[in-house]
């Protein structure tokens, strides 16, 4: 089976732009993820969906960012007025059920090289 | 709040050479803990996970056990191939409560092994 798909593998825009990060999760996988790694921060946990709803955005760095869930897979992550610093690889990942209460691993898609230029 | 310590990089080793990498972790609750790997242009996969106290992971040679007392889970390899060449990372989740598994990383090791 497929595994987690992310679109586009690579994005370049300009500053102040919008962009929109796609992730495909795996399907019958009720709990997605994002995460961003990049050089300063590492991997750092961006937001949690579990169906359509986020109970988790601490993560979120700004307003400027947002993100849905549609019909209980695929995601898209919004970046408004993008900066500089938003540049890094966008990575999701998606579990059967919460990794908090079953321990079922993550997996994750290759991610979304974003640079800001 | 959560974190993970791995041990600074990057590491060099010679094929066949024993593997170490340090991960030391402060969590709120009770963690289970994971390495996953990043093989050159490749996305993350997990290596192995324990979820308690002294179990013990393992996967492809590589063995991590969780050890509470000095919350520490190491990961080893006894002869590391070229092929083992990739960033590691250790991470934790807190489970239950409000927690939705939301993964804590370390900073990741670099290991390069030559031939």
């Amino acid at each position: 089976g497929a595994g987690v798909s992310q679109s586009p593998s690579n994005k370049v825009t300009e500053k102040g732009k919008d962009v929109e990060l796609r992730c495909d999760p795996i399907s019958g996988h009720t709990a997605l993820y994002w995460y961003r790694q990049s050089l300063g921060q590492g991997l750092e946990f961006l937001i949690y969906f579990q169906g359509n709803s986020a109970p988790d955005k601490s993560g979120l760095p700004s307003d400027r960012f947002s993100a849905e869930r549609t019909g209980g897979s695929v995601s898209t992550l919004t970046i408004q007025r993008t900066q500089q610093e938003d540049s890094a690889v966008y990575l999701c990942a998606s579990s059967l059920v919460p990794t908090g209460l079953s321990n079922q691993p993550q997996h994750f898609g290759d991610g979304t090289r974003l640079s800001i230029l | 709040g959560d974190s993970v310590t791995q041990m600074e990089g990057p590491v060099t080793l010679s094929e066949e050479a024993f593997l170490t990498i340090n991960c030391t972790y402060t969590a709120t609750g009770y963690p289970s803990l994971f390495w996953y790997v990043q093989y050159p242009g490749e996305g993350l996969q997990l290596l192995l996970k324990a979820t308690k106290a002294d179990d013990k992971g393992s996967n492809k040679g590589f063995e991590a056990t969780y050890r509470k007392e000095t919350t520490s889970f190491h990961l080893e390899k006894g002869s590391v191939q070229v092929s083992d060449s990739a960033v590691y990372f250790c991470a934790l989740s807190v489970n239950g409560g409000t927690s939705y598994g939301k993964l804590t990383f370390g900073q990741g090791t670099i290991l390069t092994v030559h031939p």
